[in-house]
């Protein structure tokens, strides 16, 4: 199973919006609503910040959103404060308990 | 509270093995789907392993990179989770998380173990 692919690093200003895709294929992202994103922030373990492609646990401000279209998904930050400063990594499940991860995106907060 | 916590990382030679464990705290691990996830230094998430719940017949299944080397298992009456590793290579160099799934998600991470690879 290939690792789905994100862009290595993002940026935006404070206040400003910035979007990060998740590209799969149909056999993951594309085949399951299944899809999450994680926000890690240096020496940290990741926190879950998005579920079932669009769901925000409790406590996640609502500045985080996310979506898909076909076999790309997308998060979106809103409002970018400085603590958004952050890796940001998503996830798919891709059937036969089994899952895998995106490389990972550096959001820069300017 | 509920938390994760991870033991067990260090340096290993090539060839060698390591036993990495989980302890719960705040939570029953049984009841979850339990999972190990590594990252290579400055990469990124990659899934490793992954258990059943007790009530679903702890099933096991792991990543091809793992598979026949790494074993995942989980003690109930001490709450935690392990991950046996034999014939460790170099390419296994990485923090090692458990974590817990709900609806396919990572929700509970532990704080990680280094586990090092090198002669």
């Amino acid at each position: 199973q290939s690792a789905l692919t994100q862009p290595p690093s993002a940026s935006g200003s404070p206040g400003q919006s910035v979007t990060i895709s998740c590209t799969g294929a149909s056999s993951d992202v594309g085949g399951y609503n299944y899809v999450s994103w994680y926000q890690q922030h240096p020496g940290k373990a990741p926190k879950l910040i998005i579920y079932e492609v669009s769901k925000r646990p409790s406590g996640v401000p609502d500045r985080f959103s996310g979506s898909k279209s076909g076999n790309t998904a997308s998060l979106t930050v809103s409002g970018l404060q400085a603590e958004d400063e952050a890796d940001y990594h998503c996830s798919s499940y891709v059937g036969d308990n089994s899952w895998v991860f995106g490389g990972g995106t550096k959001l820069t907060v300017l | 509270e509920v938390q994760l916590v991870e033991s067990g990382g260090g340096l290993v030679q090539p060839g060698g093995s390591l036993r990495l464990s989980c302890a719960g705290s705040g939570f029953t691990l049984s009841n979850y789907w339990m999972h190990w996830v590594r990252q290579a230094p400055g990469k990124g998430l990659v899934w490793v392993s992954r258990i059943n719940s007790y009530s679903d017949g702890s099933s096991t299944s792991y990543a091809d990179s793992v598979k026949g080397r790494f074993t995942i298992s989980r003690d109930n009456a001490k709450n935690t989770l392990f991950l046996q590793m034999n014939t460790l290579r170099p390419g296994d160099t990485a923090v090692y998380y458990c974590a817990t799934t709900n609806s396919h998600a990572f929700d509970i991470w532990g704080q990680g173990t280094m586990v090092t690879v090198s002669s």
